[in-house]
C-alpha cells in the first residue's frame, strides 16, 4: 500500500529565508505532484514531475524528484509572505490512477 | 467559462438526512474525483470515475454513493451510513491523456 509522509507538518519562517519541504513515499512510482492550498480554498496545481532528476522551478519555488529514494523536495527560496499556504504532496499509485496525498505541510511566513 | 463547479459551497443538514453535492465540469474531461478532507488532513479518496456509467469506489467509500450518467457530471451522496460526514468535499477531473488533476472550490458540509 502506498504511503505518502511530509514533513514537517508545519513551518512558520521569517521572510528572506530559505526552507525545504520533503516529501517521502514508500512504494514505486515515478509521477509526483505537489499543490498549493490557502485557508478555506481547493487545491492550485504547483508543479509536476514525471521522471527521476525532473527539476521544476516557479519563482521562489523549485521541485525535484529523486524516484530512487522515492523523495521529493519543495524549495522555498527567499520567502515571501505570499507564500503562506499549504503545500501538499501527491504520488500517483501506479496502475489504479489514484493519487495519494501527503498530510501536508502548513507554511507561514512572517516579517 | 470553462472549469469545474462545485454546488453549493456551504451546506448544512441534520443527523440522518442524505445530501447530494453537485460536481459539474465544461472541460471535456473523461476522469472525475472525490476527495474528503478533514481539518489539518490531507485528501482521502471517496470514488472516481474514468468513463461514463462506470465507477470505482476509492480508500473510504464507505457511507458514500456516486453516478456519473453524463460526462461532464459526477453527483455525490452523502448517506446517513457515514457516520461523521462532516467535512470539506472536493472534487477532481483529470484530461485524458494526461496525469494533472484540477480542482474545484469544494463543498464544506456540516451535520448538525
Amino acid at each position: 500500500e502506498l504511503k505518502v509522509e511530509q514533513n514537517p507538518l508545519f513551518l512558520s519562517m521569517q521572510e528572506g529565508k530559505n526552507y525545504t519541504i520533503y516529501c517521502n513515499y514508500s512504494t514505486t512510482s515515478d509521477r509526483l505532484y505537489w499543490y498549493r492550498q490557502d485557508p478555506g480554498k481547493s487545491l492550485e496545481s504547483l508543479f509536476v514531475l514525471l521522471s527521476n532528476g525532473a527539476v521544476k522551478q516557479e519563482g521562489r519555488l523549485m521541485a525535484s524528484l529523486d524516484t530512487k529514494a522515492r523523495l521529493s523536495t519543495l524549495h522555498i527560496t527567499a520567502a515571501v509572505h505570499d507564500l503562506s499556504a499549504t503545500y501538499f504532496c501527491a504520488v500517483d499509485d501506479q496502475g489504479t490512477d489514484k493519487l495519494i496525498f501527503g498530510t501536508g505541510t502548513r507554511l507561514q511566513v512572517f516579517p | 467559462d470553462g472549469g469545474i463547479t462545485q454546488s453549493p459551497k456551504y451546506l448544512f443538514r441534520k443527523e440522518g438526512q442524505n445530501v447530494t453535492l453537485s460536481c459539474e465540469q465544461n472541460l471535456n474531461h473523461d476522469a472525475m474525483y472525490w476527495y474528503r478532507q478533514d481539518p489539518g488532513q490531507g485528501l482521502r479518496l471517496i470514488y472516481y470515475s474514468q468513463i461514463v456509467n462506470d465507477f470505482q469506489k476509492g480508500d473510504i467509500a464507505e457511507g458514500y454513493s456516486v453516478s456519473r450518467e453524463k460526462k461532464e457530471s459526477f453527483p455525490l451522496t452523502v448517506t446517513s451510513a457515514q457516520k461523521n460526514p462532516t467535512a470539506f468535499y472536493l472534487c477532481a477531473s483529470r484530461p485524458t491523456g494526461t496525469d494533472t488533476q484540477y480542482f474545484g472550490p469544494g463543498t464544506r458540509l456540516t451535520v448538525l
